[in-house]
């Protein structure tokens, strides 16, 4: 079945560590994207990609990276420089002519012990 | 900029009772509109969307929304509640010149009283 995969779903880190979350998509999209939740807040959008090998920062890209070198596969990584990693992360991939209806993954929690 | 709000936090319905969740939206062109559904600890599932034509809007699990244009709102709505609609809803705005991106509501927490 098509769809997006993300993992781990479960992560801790400690302080000063750099972590990588995954997200693998088998949906043929163009588009990919991170959003960041936390209670109360909504979706926050930290970095999308329209094609391989581009992407752009979204409103709250501070502290974060991301690659595309894959059509499949947007990873994002989480930098020692983000004040408030603890949070719930999805993925997410649009298709062309999809009107930017979204495609989820399940989410990646992470706490930063 | 685009910004969606919605206005209730946390909603109680009982079980048979009906449902309106209110979606108020700021675009500078005609909106693509959305509505998903999220279960705790999962991702998102697209209930229905909006993006031009009738503006009263049908989709999955017997929720529909309706497109206010004057009132720059979609407010869902469902006739009779199930117990397996409590959930968190989130509203969300896009175009076909903001590139697919959709700004976020900040969620409803719906919750279902037998």
């Amino acid at each position: 079945d098509g769809g997006i995969t993300q993992s781990p779903k479960y992560l801790f880190r400690k302080e000063g560590q750099n972590v990588t979350l995954s997200c693998e998509q088998n949906l043929n999209h163009d588009a990919m994207y991170w959003y960041r939740q936390d209670p109360g807040q909504g979706l926050r959008l930290i970095y999308y990609s329209q094609i391989v090998n581009d992407f752009q920062k979204g409103d709250i890209a501070e502290g974060y990276s991301v690659s595309r070198e894959k059509k499949e596969s947007f990873p994002l990584t989480v930098t020692s420089a983000q004040k408030n990693p603890t949070a719930f992360y999805l993925c997410a991939s649009s298709g062309r002519g999809s009107d930017g209806e979204l495609f989820f993954g399940e989410g990646s929690r992470l706490t930063v012990l | 900029a685009q910004s969606v709000t919605q206005p209730d936090i946390h909603i109680t319905v009982s079980e048979g009772a009906s449902l309106e969740l209110r979606c108020n939206y700021s675009y500078g062109a005609t909106p693509y509109l959305f509505w998903y559904v999220q279960s705790p600890g999962q991702g998102l599932q697209l209930l229905l969307k909006y993006f031009s034509g009738d503006t009263l809007v049908q989709g999955i699990k017997g929720f529909e929304a309706e497109f206010k244009r004057s009132q720059s709102s979609f407010n869902l709505r469902k006739p009779s509640v199930h117990w397996s609609d409590a959930a968190e809803y989130f509203c969300a705005v896009g175009g076909p010149g903001g590139g697919n991106k959709l700004t976020f509501g900040t969620g409803t927490q719906l919750k279902v009283e037998l």
